[in-house]
């Protein structure tokens, strides 16, 4: 039973590229947990979704950020146009139908930096 | 503003020591705290408290949450380098979804 899988590991992109980050929830969960973590910070709650419903996206910035999670495939994060400052690594976690943010397994993690 | 602070912020300590991380909380409708190991991967669960005073043992670490004075401490006696880690404390609310997160005490084992 995979855990929950992100990818890539490490993704490096030009100021003004875009980043997409994916999630692969464990199997059997549906509930997925969006966090970024900057450098000598703790996670910072991003987004919450849900199949095909963003739930919760009160940590997401107002621009260039977005999310998804489709009835079938992973749960993407889009960064659009990216700047120096979304240096930092993007961590998934999941739960399932019945669970909530306790009961949330999380992943390894996408370290994006951008040059 | 709901907030988790961690301290000490890092910690050095030679292989066989006891070490207490500390984590105070301010959070409107509470309802658990959480601890993690992070080792430059996914933060790991280790221990989730709901009710003061109750502690929580795994191994050589233990838990325990204070309510009234709105803290927790996790203990780790007898510490070994594959402790070295930075251990991450959550805290959830009532309603919310999002997990609210310290920044972290980073934990060097030294043999």
């Amino acid at each position: 039973n995979a855990g929950v899988m992100q990818n890539p590991r490490h993704l490096v992109r030009r100021r003004g590229q875009e980043a997409r980050l994916r999630c692969s929830p464990m199997k059997g969960h549906s509930h997925v947990y969006w966090y970024r973590q900057l450098p000598e910070e703790g996670l910072k709650f991003m987004v919450y979704l849900q199949k095909e419903n963003i739930i919760d996206e009160s940590g997401m910035p107002k621009e260039r950020f977005s999310a998804e999670f489709p009835k079938e495939g992973p749960s993407i994060l889009r960064i659009q146009q990216v700047v120096r400052g979304d240096s930092a690594a993007y961590f998934c976690a999941s739960s399932p139908p019945w669970g909530t943010n306790t009961e949330a397994f999380f992943g390894q993690g996408t370290r994006l930096t951008v040059v | 503003e709901d907030k988790v602070v961690q301290s000490p912020l890092s910690l050095v300590v030679h292989e066989g020591d006891t070490v207490t991380l500390n984590c105070s909380y301010e959070v409107t409708n509470f309802r658990s705290l959480l601890w993690y190991k992070q080792e430059k991967k996914a933060p790991t669960f280790l221990f989730m408290l709901t009710s003061s005073g109750i502690e929580k043992k795994s191994g050589r670490l233990s838990s325990i949450l204070d309510k009234k004075e709105l803290f927790s401490i996790l203990n780790i006696t007898a510490t070994q380098t594959g402790d070295s880690a930075v251990y991450l404390c959550a805290v959830s609310h009532q309603a919310g979804t999002a997990l609210i997160f310290g920044k972290g005490t980073t934990l060097s084992v030294s043999s």
